[in-house]
């Protein structure tokens, strides 16, 4: 079945440091891709999406490439801040499963002064 | 517009006890998905509702189960709660047709003592 492996984390940054989050999948067809973030004590949200190979999604500084080469959609930032730090979760939807996103295990993300 | 909002926000449950949570979608969003998030488990998806009817569940026991009704508008059942219940549960909604990603609620945060 579809598959999602995030790195596993937790990732501590200095501010304005760069951030890589790696994300791999495994699925049959052709997903979509996302990256949600979870700040603490609320829900998900949508981060970027992209939704076919070469896509490119991008928000608040982050942005990940869907490589369909080696099913990656790895997010990146080029300087995080103390307010980037969240639990980042990578995921993916297609049609067989009715677009129920299929999560990764999340990356737990602190950033310090 | 209104995000997808759920109830109650927090709840605390004694073991063999049922519960009821709620979830209204984002307005014109047909499918509710729901997903349990409990510590060191990740997301597992739980349930999918679209147009009233339950489209797929997830590895989860037949005492969780739900339904949608003709305002999209969602309830998940969780009969005979037992303590490793106890998580945070997420609802999410997607509009008909689009893999655009769904949208998340808060959350219900559920206690089972």
């Amino acid at each position: 079945g579809d598959s999602v492996t995030q790195m596993e984390g937790p990732v501590t940054l200095s501010e304005e440091a760069f951030l890589t989050i790696n994300c791999t999948y495994t699925a049959t067809g052709y997903p979509s891709l996302f990256w949600y973030v979870q700040y603490p004590g609320e829900g998900l949200q949508l981060l970027l999406k992209a939704t076919k190979a070469d896509d490119k999604g991008s928000n608040k500084g982050f942005e990940a490439t869907y490589r369909k080469e080696t099913t990656s959609f790895h997010l990146e930032k080029g300087s995080v801040q103390v307010s980037d730090s969240a639990v980042y979760f990578c995921a993916l939807s297609a049609p067989n499963s009715g677009y129920a996103l299929n999560f990764g295990k999340g990356t737990s993300l602190l950033v310090t002064p | 517009e209104a995000g997808v909002t759920q109830s109650p926000t927090h709840l605390i449950k004694t073991r063999g006890q049922q519960v009821t949570l709620r979830c209204s979608p984002i307005s014109g969003h047909t499918s509710v998905y729901w997903y349990q998030q409990a510590l060191g488990l990740g997301l597992q998806f739980l349930l999918w509702y679209d147009e009233g009817e339950e489209r797929n569940r997830g590895n989860f026991p037949p005492r969780f189960s739900g339904r949608q009704f003709p305002n999209y508008s969602s309830e998940l059942n969780v009969n005979a709660l037992e303590l490793e219940d106890s998580a945070l549960y997420l609802c999410a909604s997607r509009a008909r047709g689009a893999n655009r990603g769904a949208f998340f609620g808060q959350g219900t945060r559920l206690t089972v003592v």
